[in-house]
């Protein structure tokens, strides 16, 4: 099946620093997607995006859809506390949600 | 519109022994996902139910685990004499319709299996 490799596993940063996290998979995607997940919660979506090249803002996030439709990353800017957590990519072939692959998660530490 | 809750939240088994997990969806979703999550990695599709069938299943487990979603009542995840490689985290999300983006995820059940 189709392999998703996040990296890095894991960051910390101080606070107000930007963020770089990115997802490759070893086969092409139709939609990518990023999410965020709080300790003890489940996962809310942060950016979806359905278009290779395709650059999305939501606030302080970005996220883009590689041109070769094989990769994702994502920005946030200035980070603040409340940005940690665990943010998944997943991606999709055929825009079913029954199709989507997660990537194993960038844990990140925000220090104050 | 309280979103889509799962319970228990925690859930203690010993090995052998039935576990039991439930999701009420979002109010108006008719669609129902079930995700598997392991410590340090991401969620794994385990099954999609659409009230009452079992649209696909392919990530499930073929023996001990089962799901349902009745017409009336929360979605059952079922798993049969547990082993300690059950003990997870379960997600379960809900949809208006099948496509992605429209998914919301409930708090999950955390199954620790001693």
């Amino acid at each position: 099946g189709q392999q998703l490799n996040q990296s890095p596993q894991s960051m910390f940063i101080q606070e107000g620093e930007d963020v770089s996290m990115n997802c490759t998979s070893s086969s092409i995607f139709n939609t990518w997607l990023w999410y965020k997940q709080d300790p003890g919660e489940g996962p809310v979506l942060l950016i979806a995006l359905y278009k290779a090249g395709e650059l999305t803002s939501n606030g302080r996030l970005t996220a883009q859809f590689g041109i070769t439709r094989k990769d994702s990353f994502l920005n946030i800017s200035a980070s603040i506390p409340s940005d940690v957590g665990i943010y998944f990519c997943a991606g999709s072939l055929t825009y079913n949600n029954n199709d989507m692959r997660f990537g194993a998660g960038t844990r990140l530490t925000v220090k104050p | 519109n309280a979103g889509v809750m799962q319970n228990p939240r925690h859930l203690v088994r010993r090995r052998g022994q039935e576990a039991r997990l439930r999701c009420s969806p979002m109010k108006g979703h008719s669609h129902v996902y079930w995700y598997r999550q392991l410590p340090e990695e991401g969620l794994k599709f385990m099954v999609y139910l659409q009230k009452e069938n079992i649209i696909d299943e392919s990530g499930m487990p073929k023996e001990r685990f089962s799901a349902e979603f009745p017409k009336e009542g929360p979605s059952i995840l079922r798993i049969q004499q547990v082993v300690r490689g059950d003990s997870a985290a379960y997600f379960c999300a809900s949809s208006p319709n099948p496509g992605v983006e429209t998914q919301y995820f409930g708090p999950g059940t955390r199954l620790l299996v001693l």
